[in-house]
């Protein structure tokens, strides 16, 4: 069975620090990955998602997530955050033994940025 | 595009009623949409796989008889928690594949059950 875990539970940081999120996946086979992001009161949006290719994907709000296989990770990052990306992130896994239907999630990592 | 939509977005009920949680893909047909539960401060459970058309496809775990999932359109997706307890409380999130062999899912915004 996938599992995705998502090491840092509470993360905080001021405007303008560069903000890295980890993300481990355990499933040997072909994955597609995602990251999506609840701000307070808001529901899950996508932030960005890797199914093939570039594993330097770009998404929305100036994060990007690079995918390494060799270490099953697809970590978060943005260079610079604002007061704005403060919400809780998740990252999430679906793999083709499943036909890529059942997304399992992290735990999340909830993120408050300072002003 | 890609909207997913829920209604309500909170309920309470007593202990011994039945709830109804709808589940909308407004602007594209979904095939498949899912029902998640997320606890407070923990991550989303999915509960269910909901096809049109046919009977959905229950995690380990979930009682099928109490989260009664019907999907009987393109667009639309009900979870029935029947004769719900306060332990049924929770926050109940849906999404929804996009296009036939969509492989993202896009969520609703959930709905607050609390049972009294």
């Amino acid at each position: 069975a996938q599992s995705v875990s998502q090491h840092n539970h509470h993360v905080i940081l001021s405007e303008a620090a560069s903000l890295e999120l980890g993300c481990n996946y355990s499933y040997g086979g072909t994955v597609n990955l995602f990251w999506y992001v609840q701000y307070p009161g808001q529901h899950l949006q996508l932030l960005l998602k890797y199914f093939s290719g570039d594993p330097l994907v770009k998404g929305i709000k100036g994060f990007e997530a690079e995918f390494i296989k060799s270490k099953f990770s697809f970590n978060l990052r943005k260079p610079s955050v604002q007061w704005s990306d403060t919400a809780e992130y998740f990252c999430a896994v679906n793999g083709m033994n499943t036909g890529f239907q059942k997304l399992v999630f992290g735990t999340g990592t909830r993120l408050l940025v300072s002003p | 595009g890609a909207v997913v939509s829920q209604h309500p977005s909170w309920v309470i009920c007593k202990s011994g009623t039945s709830v109804k949680i709808e589940c909308r893909s407004l602007d594209f047909q979904a095939t498949t949409m899912f029902w998640y539960r997320q606890f407070p401060k923990q991550s989303l459970m999915l509960m269910a796989t909901s096809n049109e058309g046919s009977k959905a496809t229950y995690e380990q775990g979930v009682e099928k008889d109490k989260f009664l999932i019907n999907h009987a359109s393109l667009t639309l997706s009900t979870l029935t928690v029947t004769s719900a307890h306060p332990e049924d409380s929770s926050f109940y999130i849906c999404s929804a594949h996009q296009g036939l062999a969509g492989r993202t899912q896009y969520f609703g915004p959930g709905t607050r059950l609390l049972v009294l």
